[in-house]
C-alpha cells in the first residue's frame, strides 16, 4: 500500500508570493491533516479535512487554507508569505474513524526568502 | 500551560539498556495517546499507540497510561544506536484527527 504522498518535496518563495503545496493520503484514508514543524515551536496543528469539509482547524492566520477533493486528495495554500512561514509542512492521513493513527508524509520543506 | 509536555533532553543511554522517555498532558479528557520517532531531517514515524490505562508492548517497546495522573511513557528495551532519534508524544482529545503535540525529546544510544 502507498503511503501518503507530498509534493513538491522543496520549495523556495519569495515574500509576499503564494504557494500551494499538496498531499495524497493512503488510499482508503479521508481524514486528511495538516501540520507545520518549526525549531521553535514543534509540530502545530493546522486543519484536518474529512470528506472534503474542514473538520477542526488550529490558530493560524487566515492567509493559511486548505481543501479536500471527492478523491481525499488534499491541498494546502499559503497567501502573502512571511519569512516566519519557512518550515517543514507535513500531512497525516488516518482511516476514517476517529481518534485514531495519523500517518505522515514526507513533508514539504518551504523556504521564504 | 502547554496541551503535551516532555523533557526535551538530551537523554543518552548506552546500548542494551532501557530508554525511558516520559509525556503529560493537560486535557483530562484526552482519549488516545501516541509516540512517534523522528530522525533528523525526516518525518515522524508512528511507533505505538495507547486508548486505555495500563501497558501495551510491541517488540522492545512498551507504552504505559495513567490517565489519572494524565501521564504517557514509552520505554525502549535493549537500545540500539538505530534508536536515536527524537520521540513525540502526541495526544487526541477525540474530536476527530487532530493532534497534540510534544516538543520532542532527544535520545541519543551509544554504542
Amino acid at each position: 500500500k502507498a503511503g501518503v504522498t507530498q509534493t513538491p518535496r522543496y520549495l523556495i518563495k519569495t515574500r509576499g508570493q503564494q504557494v500551494t503545496l499538496s498531499c495524497s493520503p493512503i488510499s482508503g484514508h479521508r481524514s486528511v491533516s495538516w501540520y507545520q514543524q518549526t525549531p521553535g515551536q514543534g509540530l502545530q496543528f493546522l486543519f484536518e479535512y474529512f470528506s472534503e469539509t474542514q473538520r477542526n482547524k488550529g490558530n493560524f492566520p487566515g492567509r493559511f487554507s486548505g481543501r479536500q477533493f471527492s478523491n481525499s486528495r488534499s491541498e494546502m495554500n499559503v497567501s502573502t508569505l512571511e519569512l516566519g512561514d519557512s518550515a517543514l509542512y507535513l500531512c497525516a492521513s488516518s482511516p476514517d474513524r476517529m481518534n485514531t493513527e495519523a500517518f505522515f508524509g514526507q513533508g514539504t520543506r518551504l523556504t521564504v526568502v | 500551560q502547554k496541551e503535551v509536555e516532555q523533557n526535551s533532553g538530551p537523554l543518552s543511554v548506552p546500548e542494551g539498556a532501557i530508554a525511558s522517555l516520559n509525556c503529560t498532558y493537560s486535557d483530562r479528557g484526552s482519549q488516545s495517546f501516541f509516540w512517534y520517532r523522528q530522525y533528523s531531517g525526516k518525518s515522524p514515524e508512528l511507533i505505538m499507540s495507547i486508548y486505555s490505562n495500563g501497558d501495551k508492548e510491541d517488540g522492545r517497546f512498551t507504552a504505559q497510561l495513567n490517565k489519572a495522573s494524565q501521564y504517557v511513557s514509552l520505554l525502549i528495551r535493549d537500545s540500539q544506536p538505530s534508536d536515536s532519534a527524537t520521540y513525540l508524544c502526541a495526544v487526541n482529545r477525540g474530536r476527530g484527527n487532530q493532534f497534540y503535540f510534544g516538543t520532542g525529546t532527544s535520545l541519543t544510544v551509544i554504542p
